[in-house]
């Protein structure tokens, strides 16, 4: 089955400085998105990415689609506090000319920030 | 607009007896995803329904483990006979078009077997 991986595990930085995780898949993906989850939250849509090599910012945050739709990277500039949180990308792909409603999440990314 | 509304948030129940958890999804949403989550782990995948209908079970467990999602009403996952390794957060989401929008995450389940 379709698999998706995810790293590091954990990310620790001191305050202002920058964090990159990484996501790559088994399979072409449809399209890719990102969840933060607060310690004892829920996850919460950030963005989602479809067009080979496309890139989208928010405000300090970065992401970024492969051109062979497989892989995958979100990139915060200068960190706050307010960044802590796992940050999970998560799969969706394609299936019979259409797209498959499941996503499949890697493991996710463990950031804390150090003030 | 209600988001995606999970009860309860905390379950507490003795080995061998029944967990029922409730999911009303986002209103005009017809996709529900559960997911399973142990403490600092990922988000596992185990069932995709749409109304009166499973899509996808591939991530349930074969026994004890059920969900519907009926015409009229929530959804419900259902644990029968829990062990103390069903204890985990356990996450319902809703979607309209994924291809358009991501999920809705309810504020989850927490499920402790004493």
């Amino acid at each position: 089955g379709q698999q998706v991986m995810q790293i590091p595990q954990y990310q620790h930085v001191q305050e202002g400085e920058d964090f990159t995780t990484y996501c790559n898949s088994s399979t072409t993906l449809s399209n890719i998105q990102w969840y933060k989850q607060r310690p004892g939250g829920h996850p919460v849509f950030l963005i989602q990415l479809v067009k080979s090599g496309e890139v989208k910012k928010q405000k300090r945050l970065t992401f970024q689609f492969g051109e062979a739709k497989k892989n995958s990277s979100l990139h915060i500039t200068a960190t706050q506090t307010t960044d802590v949180g796992t940050y999970f990308c998560a799969g969706l792909r394609k299936a019979g000319g259409t797209s498959y409603g499941k996503l499949t999440f890697g493991q996710g990314t463990i950031l804390t920030v150090h003030p | 607009n209600a988001g995606v509304m999970q009860n309860p948030r905390h379950l507490v129940r003795r080995r061998g007896q029944e967990a029922r958890l409730r999911c009303s999804p986002m209103k005009g949403h017809s996709h529900v995803y559960w997911y399973r989550q142990l403490p600092e782990e990922g988000l596992k995948f185990m069932v995709y329904l749409q109304k009166e209908n499973i899509i996808d079970e591939s991530g349930m467990p074969k026994e004890r483990f059920s969900a519907e999602f009926p015409k009229e009403g929530p959804s419900i996952l259902r644990i029968q006979q829990v062990v103390r390794g069903d204890s985990a957060a356990y996450f319902c989401a809703s979607s309209g078009d994924i291809t358009n929008y991501g999920y809705t995450f309810g504020s989850g389940t927490r499920l402790t077997v004493v």
